[in-house]
């Protein structure tokens, strides 16, 4: 397929543990994007990636939430020690350049019990 | 207050009825704006992505952004109950601020 991929698509975990969540972009797509979606809402920004660099981070709600991209394609948003609001759909989503329109994945479900 | 306010609804409708969406926002730097549909359990799909203000028109979906008052609508004419979804009107700044502002989201169910 094309289009953007996520893995896992959903993921239990309990509340403390660390999780990885991946991000396949488009090929050839510059930048990367990572938003959080609670139940019944629009998605939140978390992070900005173009190529390897990390150009905003400012969305990711505190210090457990780390994301990299460190070739430039493949990107991973890491959560530590979970808890229960954490629990939301992530979205990933690439873009062409810096003027084009973002294509989204499917998500992956986390829900921290 | 959020910088993308969203009538939530839900919105029923019957099928071939003409659809209105709206979106209102307070952040005068958006410059791009755009409309997505989402179904259940999948990711923003894009339908509609204008810049500044004015109409856009393709197919059975019409954008409009009027920059002056705030606020952007999504027209879709002769509704489909595959049209049934969550729509969303997202907006960005532009320059180095990529990211996108959402509504909340408005969803809507055409009945056959």
């Amino acid at each position: 397929g094309a289009g953007v991929s996520q893995s896992p698509r959903y993921k239990v975990a309990k509340r403390g543990q660390d999780v990885a969540l991946r991000c396949d972009p488009i090929s050839g797509h510059v930048s990367l994007f990572w938003y959080q979606q609670a139940l019944g809402q629009g998605p939140e920004f978390l992070t900005y990636f173009q190529n390897e660099a990390q150009l905003d981070k400012s969305g990711l709600p505190s210090d457990r939430f780390f994301a990299e991209r460190p070739e430039g394609s493949v990107s991973t948003l890491k959560i530590q020690r979970t808890q229960q609001e954490d629990s939301a759909v992530y979205l990933c989503a690439s873009s062409f350049g810096s003027y084009n329109e973002q294509f989204f994945g499917p998500g992956t479900r986390l829900t921290v019990l | 207050q959020k910088e993308v306010e969203q009538d939530p609804g839900p919105l029923s409708v019957p099928e071939g009825a003409i659809v209105s969406l709206n979106c209102t926002y307070s952040n005068s730097a958006f410059q791009y704006f755009m409309w997505y549909r989402q179904y259940s359990r999948k990711g923003p799909e894009l339908l509609m992505y204008t810049y500044s203000s004015g109409n856009k028109e393709d197919g059975r979906f019409t954008a409009q952004v009027d920059k002056s008052s705030k606020y952007i609508s999504l027209f879709i004419r002769d509704s489909q109950p595959s049209d049934s979804a969550t729509y969303l009107c997202a907006m960005e700044a532009g320059g180095s601020a990529r990211q996108l502002t959402f509504g909340s989201g408005t969803q809507l169910t055409v009945l056959p």
